[in-house]
């Protein structure tokens, strides 16, 4: 079964504007750790931003943030003010904090950014 | 800063070659990863290792093998090169500590083409 669902296979977002990528994700562990990393066109991946199962707050980063709503199983990566430079696959990661577990990756969403 | 070093960027195969990718890092991390991203699709994980000496499988590990001999150094073997296995590989690492929040940190990938 699938650890991490990304329904969106891609999304357009107008320059300036705020987009919200989706990401459910399925564990029965109560520690773990949610991940977005940021694939550009060069292929590298960047992380951006972490979430942790115990965490009271919605983690931020800049002009990201996440909506992590634990009842609903979803960490969706809200973008603000949208650049062109933002336009890059985007994977939502998974680590189950029992045992030695790794990083389990979606399949990723592409945001275009539209000037 | 070094960080992950993958070697080589890019390789071509022919079917049924072998050939290592290489990867080091400079950080000390323990943990290192092999991943696979096929066209269009999220990482999936091949190998990884918890330290020097200990490897374990991952999601795919048919038709690789690794070592990790030194805790800079898991390089990844591919013997008699299929088709199938044409994808971007990518090397990972993080430090042992606090293992739920533990990010990684990534080569810049290997694109191989086997023909």
């Amino acid at each position: 079964a699938q650890k991490i669902t990304q329904t969106q296979p891609g999304m357009f977002v107008q320059e300036k504007e705020a987009v919200t990528l989706d990401c459910t994700y399925d564990t029965s562990d109560p520690s773990y750790g949610l991940f977005w990393y940021k694939q550009p066109s060069s292929g590298e991946m960047i992380f951006l931003i972490y979430q942790g199962s115990y965490d009271q707050q919605n983690a931020t980063e800049g002009r990201y943030s996440l909506n992590f709503q634990k009842a609903r199983k979803s960490a969706n990566l809200v973008i603000s003010a949208s650049q062109l430079g933002d336009s890059a696959m985007y994977f939502c990661a998974m680590r189950e904090g029992s045992g030695n577990t790794p990083l389990v990756f979606g399949k990723g969403t592409r945001l275009s950014v539209i000037a | 800063n070094a960080g992950v070093t993958q070697t080589p960027k890019f390789r071509i195969l022919k079917i049924g070659q072998s050939m290592t990718l290489q990867c080091t890092q400079d950080m000390n991390h323990n943990y290192m990863y092999w991943y696979r991203q096929d066209p269009g699709m999220g990482l999936k994980l091949i190998y990884y290792s918890v330290g020097a000496g200990i490897t374990d499988k991952g999601e795919v590990p048919n038709g690789y093998n690794v070592s990790r001999s030194t805790t800079e150094d898991f390089p990844l073997r591919l013997e008699l090169a299929a088709p199938s296995q044409t994808s971007v590989y990518f090397c990972a690492s993080s430090s042992k500590r606090d293992r739920v929040n533990e990010k990684l940190f990534f080569g810049s990938g290997t694109q191989l083409s086997v023909l």
